[in-house]
C-alpha cells in the first residue's frame, strides 16, 4: 500500500544545531508539504513543492529550508535550531484528482524538541 | 484577521446528540473546503469536503457551506465517544495549498 513516512518520529536537539527531518512518500504525488503544529495555531505551512526541483515558501518559512531532488522525498532542514522551533512537524502529499479533489495525505509526524 | 477561523473549544457534547462545528474564512474567492479529524497524538485525516453551497451528507456527517456568509460547518449526528478528536477546517488557497484553522477540540461525553 502507498504511504507517507517521516523520520525520526522523535528528536531532541540543542540550540544552534542543524537538524534534518525526512519525509518519504510512495503515492507518486507531485505535491508535498511541510507543516508545523503548535497549540492554538493549528497547522501552519512551512514549505511546499509542486514537483522535482520546485520549492516554495509558506507562511512560517524563516529558519527552514527544503530541497526536492526526486518525487518521493522532501527533507526539511532547520539550519540553526531555535527553541521556538520546538513543535510537531507533519509532512503531507497530494495530487489533483478527479473532480478537483485535492486531498492531502499526512505522515505520522515528528516531535522535535530544541533545548 | 486570520484566513480561517474556528472556535478552539473545547466543545463538549453528550453521546447521541448533534455536534456542530463552525468555521469562517476571509477569502471570498475560496472554492474548496475540507474537514479533517485529528485524534490526539495522530495525524490529520480527511473526513469531508464540499465545493457547492448547501449541504453534503456522508453517513453521520453533514458539511454545510454558505459562500455568501463565508462559513462552513460540520454536523455530527448521533455523536459517539469515538468522535472525540480535534476537527480542522481547511480552505484551498492558490493552486493546491490548504490553509487550516486552529482546530476545534470536541469531546463526546458518554
Amino acid at each position: 500500500d502507498a504511504e507517507i513516512t517521516q523520520s525520526p518520529r522523535h528528536k531532541i536537539t540543542e540550540t544552534g544545531r542543524q537538524v534534518t527531518l525526512a519525509c518519504h512518500q510512495t503515492w507518486n504525488h507531485n505535491n508535498m508539504f511541510w507543516y508545523r503544529q503548535d497549540l492554538g495555531h493549528g497547522l501552519r505551512l512551512i514549505h511546499y513543492s509542486y514537483g522535482v526541483h520546485d520549492t516554495n515558501k509558506g507562511e512560517v518559512s524563516d529558519g527552514y529550508s527544503v530541497s526536492r531532488s526526486n518525487t518521493e522525498d522532501l527533507p526539511l532542514t532547520l539550519e540553526s535550531a531555535a527553541s521556538s522551533q520546538t513543535s510537531v512537524y507533519f509532512c503531507a502529499s497530494s495530487e489533483l484528482g478527479t473532480g478537483g479533489l485535492n486531498e492531502q495525505f499526512f505522515g505520522p509526524g515528528t516531535r522535535l524538541t530544541v533545548l | 484577521q486570520k484566513e480561517v477561523e474556528q472556535n478552539s473549544g473545547p466543545l463538549s457534547v453528550p453521546e447521541g446528540a448533534i455536534a456542530s462545528l463552525n468555521c469562517t474564512y476571509s477569502d471570498r474567492g475560496s472554492q474548496s473546503f475540507f474537514w479533517y479529524r485529528q485524534y490526539s497524538g495522530k495525524s490529520p485525516e480527511l473526513i469531508m469536503f464540499i465545493y457547492s453551497n448547501g449541504d453534503k451528507e456522508d453517513g453521520r456527517f453533514t458539511a454545510q457551506l454558505n459562500k455568501a456568509s463565508q462559513y462552513v460547518s460540520l454536523l455530527i449526528r448521533d455523536s459517539q465517544p469515538s468522535d472525540s478528536a480535534t476537527y480542522l477546517c481547511a480552505v484551498k488557497a492558490g493552486a493546491q495549498k490548504l490553509v487550516f484553522g486552529q482546530g476545534t477540540r470536541l469531546t463526546i461525553n458518554p
